[in-house]
């Protein structure tokens, strides 16, 4: 069976170009999360759905972020002016269910620079 | 929110010697897995452990939920071991990680 499938995996950008991250979530997952990874802040959660829902967009780090997921096989992440500050590794991962259930797999991430 | 703590951040071991990393939480959880992310950034699940014993060839881990820690085993290291180790919690609604383990091995 196929993983989680991120694309790209490598993004440079300029600052104030707009990013757009996705994902293809593994078949029959109903959890899918985007997490953000830097050397100082470590493993972040962004945002996370189930069944397509956003439930928990706490982690969203201001409005020039914005997450969406139109089916269950697909989401994107979007930034919208990036700024430099915003270079990591963006990964997803989904999960059938959570709590007791669930075990987390993730997508092999997408590094993002911007310049 | 619920607290991870993992340790040693840090350890650099001789191929061939085992180790132990810790990872302590600080409210009871339902689900508990430990990931290796390697030198290329891929996080590869290791086990999927919210309570008891598992092995998977030279791994191990064992959680003792009641008292909110759990273990990973590495016996006989090689190179390819080497990586950041992460815990990752999960209470009920979404999984909370902690700052690794970053392990090194020597040849």
């Amino acid at each position: 069976d196929a993983g989680v499938i991120q694309s790209p995996r490598h993004e440079v950008t300029e600052m104030g170009q707009e990013v757009t991250l996705r994902c293809k979530p593994i078949s029959g997952h109903d959890y899918l999360f985007w997490y953000r990874q830097t050397m100082m802040r470590g493993l972040e959660l962004l945002i996370y759905f189930n069944n397509n829902v956003p439930i928990d967009d706490s982690g969203m780090p201001e409005d020039r972020f914005s997450a969406k997921m139109p089916n269950a096989s697909f989401s994107t992440l979007k930034i919208q002016p990036s700024e430099p500050r915003d270079s990591a590794v963006y990964f997803c991962a989904s999960s059938r269910g959570t709590g007791a259930t669930g075990e987390l797999f993730f997508g092999e991430g997408s590094r993002l620079t911007v310049l | 929110g619920i607290q991870v703590e993992q340790s040693p951040p840090d350890l650099i071991l001789q191929e061939g010697a085992n180790s132990t990393l810790r990872c302590n939480f600080s409210d009871s959880v339902n689900n508990l897995q430990w990931f290796h992310q390697n030198p290329w950034g891929q996080l590869i699940n290791l086990f999927y452990i919210p309570s008891g014993t598992k092995q998977n060839g030279r791994l191990s881990a064992t959680t003792v939920a009641t008292e909110r820690y759990s273990l990973l085993y590495i016996s006989s290291s090689q190179t390819t071991d080497s990586g950041v180790y992460f815990c990752a919690v999960d209470p009920g609604n979404q999984f909370y990680f902690g700052t690794g383990t970053s392990l090194t091995v020597i040849p």
